[in-house]
This record gives C-alpha cells, structure tokens and sequence, in this order.
C-alpha cells in the first residue's frame, strides 16, 4: 500500500526566511505532483514531476524529485505572507497516474 | 472555459436520506475522479472513471456509489447517508496521465 508522509505538518515562518517541506512517499513511482489550497478552497496544481532529478520552480517555490530516495522537496525561498496556504503532495502508484494518494499536508503560516 | 463544475455547493442531510452530487467538466478529459477531504487528513480517493462508461473503486468507496453515463458529468450518490459521510467533496479531472484539476469542493454535513 502506497503511502505518502509530508513533513513538517505545521509551519510557521517569518516572512523573508527559507524553508524545506519534505514528502516521502513508500513505494516505487515515476512522478509526483505537488498542490497549494487556500482555506475554505479548492485545490490549485503547482508543479508536476515526471522524472528522477526533475526540479521545477515558480517565483519563490522551488519542488524537486528525487525517485531513488522517494522523496520530493518543496523549498520557500525569502517566504512572504501570500504564500501562507497547505500545500500537498500526491504520488501515484508506479505505471499508473490514475490513484493518487495524497500527503496529509503542510500547513504553512507566514507571518510578517 | 468553465473547468470542473459542482452542484450543489453545500448540502445538510438527514441520517438515511439520499443525494447525488454532480461534477461536469468541459476540457474534454477522458479521466474524473471522487475525493473526500476530512480534517487534519490529505484527500482520500472514492471512485474513479477512465472514461465514459467505466467507474472503479478507489481507497474509501464504501456507502458511495457513481456513475459517468456522459463523458463530461460523473455522479456521486450517497444511497444511505450517514454522519460518518460528513465532509468536503472534491471531484477532479484528468487528460490520461497528466495533472488533475479540481472543482470548488461541495460541504456536506449529515446529522
């Protein structure tokens, strides 16, 4: 059974710091897929990840995949209050893209 | 382009009444998908369809059943609802393999 473990599950940062997110994920796959939420929202897809080494970035957002390690990272680069949201990731089983299964979430906090 | 549509937006049931909730999308996807966000928990798939005709379980199928008689709608029924079927529903669609969009979400609650 797949399953999909973000970390930290809270975070609360200043604004202008960087920080990491973490997901692992427990079994094999060849892509991931990393969501933003707003409160109250529907989901917004950020990046897709297709390959091992992928990296993709966007302003101060940065995902990268590593398929040997199961591990993505999402990094906040010099975070400003806009980008306070809960951000997933969703990794599907290996040869499918199909089932996702969805990291329970980091829910960050950028305060001023 | 309207993207991936819900109805309704919010719903209060009754223990033991019934309801279908409706998703369509116009981008012409072959693939839609049922999610259910609960608190504190990442999206747990229900059901899912490859196309028109076809539906299959996904992770928490179970007091749920659908349907995608048309390419662009895919029905979610709650034949029996139950407090435990409380939550957020999001439907989502999909070209094949690629990145799955979302629709605003539908908040039930069932007393």
């Amino acid at each position: 059974e797949l399953k999909v473990e973000q970390n930290p599950l809270f975070l609360s940062m200043q604004e202008g710091k960087n920080y990491t997110i973490y997901c692992n994920y427990s079994t094999t796959s060849d892509r991931l897929y990393w969501y933003r939420q707003d409160p109250g929202k529907s989901l917004e897809s950020l990046f897709v990840l297709l390959s091992n080494g992928a990296v993709k970035q966007e302003g101060r957002l940065m995902a990268s995949l590593d398929t040997k390690a199961r591990l993505s990272t999402l990094h906040i680069t010099a975070a400003v209050h806009d980008l306070s949201a809960t951000y997933f990731c969703a990794v599907p089983p290996a040869g499918t893209a199909s089932k996702l299964t969805f990291g329970t979430g980091t829910r960050l906090q950028v305060t001023l | 382009n309207a993207g991936v549509t819900q109805t309704p937006k919010f719903r209060v049931l009754k223990t033991g009444q019934s309801m279908t909730l409706l998703c369509a999308q116009d981008m012409n996807h072959e693939y839609m998908y049922w999610y259910r966000q609960d608190p504190g928990m990442g999206l747990r798939l229900i059901h899912y369809s490859v196309g028109e005709g076809t539906t299959a379980k996904g992770e928490v199928p179970d007091g749920y059943n659908v349907s995608r008689l048309k390419k662009q709608n895919f029905l979610l029924g709650l034949e029996s609802a139950a407090p435990s079927q409380t939550s957020v529903y999001f439907c989502a669609s999909s070209k094949y393999y690629n990145e799955q969009f979302f629709g605003p979400g539908t908040r039930l609650t069932v007393l």
